[in-house]
């Protein structure tokens, strides 16, 4: 079974751009979830979708949106980008997004902003 | 929101038990224990995950304190392998809501 493939592996922006993620998750998992993963703030939850509909929000500025669609392959878009914005960006799957269910990882997208 | 605290950091020689202990005081009585690793350049990895009772996979074993106030994960022997990041992680969706609270984490060496 495939895992979660996240592209692009590295992005370089500039500030003021936007920039969209791509997360394919295990084949069968409904919900993905995104978060972001910096030396200083450690890894926070910024959203999970769940047939197609966001489900959960972390405390992350409108400028952070996602969309998930009827594969459950899910996109992660920043807008206005901020220096502040650089980061490894993870995407993880599980079947129905309950906490006790395991979480599987990708391997990130690691944006930086110049 | 629930919060856990881990050491920044942990040596082990190779071949010995390691104990990562983790706190979490504020835990409510829905959230389920997680622990996953991070090697460099990847994303984490599943450990084991528990809500009350000690639970033991082919990884690791988790132990929860009987006021679940805090847990410990278990490698009975650790590997060159099992150098990672360990985070403990706190789940809860029951009321529709997912809150996850990650730990700091700890930097675990192992010394061949």
């Amino acid at each position: 079974k495939a895992g979660v493939t996240q592209t692009p592996r590295y992005l370089i922006k500039t500030r003021g751009q936007q920039v969209t993620l791509s997360c394919s998750p295990i084949s069968g998992h409904r919900s993905v979830s995104w978060y972001q993963q910096t030396p200083g703030q450690g890894l926070q939850f910024l959203f999970e979708y769940f047939s197609e509909t966001q489900r959960n929000k972390g405390n992350f500025p409108g400028r952070f949106s996602g969309r998930q669609f009827s594969n459950s392959r899910s996109e992660m878009n920043v807008s206005t980008l901020e220096l502040g914005d650089s980061a490894l960006y993870l995407c993880a799957s599980s079947p129905t997004g309950r906490a006790n269910e395991k979480l599987f990882f990708g391997s990130g997208t690691q944006l930086s902003v110049l | 929101d629930a919060k856990t605290t881990q050491p920044n950091s942990m040596e082990s020689n190779e071949e010995e038990p390691v104990h990562l202990p983790c706190n979490h005081s504020t835990i409510s009585g829905t959230d389920y224990i997680h622990w996953y690793r991070q090697l460099p350049s990847q994303g984490p990895e599943y450990v084991i995950h528990g809500l009350t009772s000690n639970v033991n996979n082919r990884m690791a074993s988790l132990a929860i304190a009987e006021d679940r106030k805090s847990s410990t994960l278990i490698l009975h022997r650790a590997t060159l392998r099992d150098a990672a990041v360990y985070y403990c992680i706190l789940r809860d969706n029951s009321f529709g809501n997912e809150k996850l609270t990650f730990g700091t984490g700890t930097r675990l060496t192992i010394i061949p």
